[in-house]
């Protein structure tokens, strides 16, 4: 079993629908949880960062963590066709240790 | 303007010639890492060090090396390179304890004929 699932997609949806990406995760000493967002032949770039259970928002996106159900999830209000990309969840035990990904949700935002 | 670089892009080798990846950073960061990314698996972590002379091994450390002499480098050494490394390849950095504050480089795609 792996540490880190998530469905791979891919998920397409409309200009302006709100995006659910979810990620589920088996080690209860996870205590880090990141969401990073890959364009097409680039470097994954950190979007959102949290430590702790609930909510985090950054303008249109959403970071959600429920550690009783190890389960995280991220939101984007307003989907863009700018959104279209790959998005991973990243977990870690104490921060700057060793990260573990998930496999990352393909996304598509049609205009 | 922060960045972390990879050298080279694109690499195209045989098996069992020695290769190494270059990673550099100009943000005074302590902690590097080097990440591969694999259709259906993910990025997954080889190696990362959490300071100069101090490094520790990830998922998938085997068939690599490091070292990291410097604050600044953090080369990937492919000693005797295989086809299953055939990859593509992520450096990344970041300030000690602060996730935030991380980069990753463009990446390089490696193929092991």
């Amino acid at each position: 079993q792996k540490e880190v699932e998530q469905d791979p997609g891919p998920l397409s949806v409309p200009e302006g629908a709100i995006v659910s990406l979810n990620c589920t995760y088996s080690n209860s000493a996870f205590q880090y949880f990141m969401w990073y967002r890959q364009y097409s032949r680039k470097g994954p770039e950190l979007l959102m960062y949290t430590y702790s259970s609930g909510n985090k928002e950054d303008g249109r996106f959403t970071a959600q963590v429920d550690k009783s159900s190890k389960y995280i999830s991220l939101f984007i209000r307003d989907s863009q066709p700018s959104d279209s990309a790959t998005y991973l969840c990243a977990i870690e035990e104490t921060s700057g240790s060793r990260l573990t990904f998930g496999e990352g949700t393909q996304l598509t935002v049609n205009p | 303007e922060a960045q972390v670089t990879q050298n080279p892009r694109y690499l195209i080798t045989v098996t069992g010639k020695k290769l190494t990846v270059t990673c550099s950073q100009n943000m005074n960061h302590e902690y590097m890492s080097w990440y591969r990314q694999d259709p259906g698996l993910g990025l997954r972590q080889i190696y990362y060090s959490m300071n100069v002379e101090v490094t520790d091994k990830g998922d998938v450390p085997e068939g690599y090396k490091v070292s990291r002499k410097e604050k600044r480098n953090f080369p990937l050494i492919l000693e005797s390179p295989s086809p299953n490394q055939t990859s593509l390849y992520f450096c990344a950095s970041s300030s000690r304890g602060q996730r935030e504050t991380q980069y990753f480089g463009p990446g390089t795609r490696l193929l092991v004929l």
